[in-house]
């Protein structure tokens, strides 16, 4: 069974930085792209940011563009995400998700909340 | 970037009916588009994939049609486990959009 676990969610202050994580289990993680989705309070979805099976290939929303970096490491079954310079405008939960091939996405985390307030 | 829009934004319906959701790109994105289901509280749930390909364990009475600008999610009898919001959401080209969301809730 595929399961997918995000961590490092919490308040970050403006401007500053934080790193998300998702733990995967239960499938041959280097064979899938992952890809970031994130929802703000009360929203809908917004993709963020998504990463090939052997990391080489990376791709980010305009809105996160510069500021967010996605990585993953294959020998530890684990996707990243580094968020700086962060704004209330990232204010929402994360959810890590892989990536079915065809950019459809059928297994999702349980998300993290990321709150930026000072 | 490709701009996704759905219609209608919500709708209220009873149990038995038939629903569509209309999901349309600012350009053509083929086949490369996918509906998801949400619920509160929880992570989307892949319905449709390729615009008309059901995914693994969803029930038969979804779903979807299209091509190009234009896509239908199609609810064929609406069960009380389907009020949720809909999203619809194009893989053709990077990044990879959703649109804003259909709510389904019970008439």
């Amino acid at each position: 069974e595929v399961q997918l676990l995000e961590s490092g969610g919490g308040l970050g202050q403006p401007g500053g930085s934080l790193r998300l994580s998702c733990s995967a289990s239960g499938l041959t993680f280097s064979s899938y792209a992952m890809t970031w989705v994130r929802q703000a309070p009360g929203k809908g979805l917004e993709w963020v940011s998504a990463v090939s099976g052997p990391g080489g290939t990376t791709y980010y929303a305009d809105s996160v563009k510069g500021r967010f970096t996605i990585s993953r490491d294959n020998s530890k079954n684990t996707l990243y995400l580094q968020m700086n310079s962060l704004s209330a405008e990232d204010t929402a939960v994360y959810f890590c998700a892989l990536d079915y091939g065809v950019g459809a996405l059928p297994y999702w985390g349980q998300g993290t909340l990321v709150t930026v307030s000072s | 970037d490709i701009q996704m829009t759905q219609s209608p934004s919500s709708l209220s319906a009873s149990v038995g009916d038939r629903v569509t959701i209309t999901c349309r790109a600012s350009q053509s994105t083929s086949t490369y588009l996918n509906w998801y289901q949400q619920k509160p509280g929880k992570a989307p749930k892949l319905l449709i994939y390729a615009t008309s390909s059901l995914q693994s364990g969803v029930p038969s009475r979804f779903s979807g049609s299209g091509s190009g600008t234009t896509f239908t999610l199609t609810i064929s009898s609406l069960q009380p486990e389907d009020f949720a919001t809909y999203y619809c959401q194009q893989t053709y080209d990077t990044p990879f959009t959703f649109g804003p969301g259909t709510k389904v809730d019970i008439k």
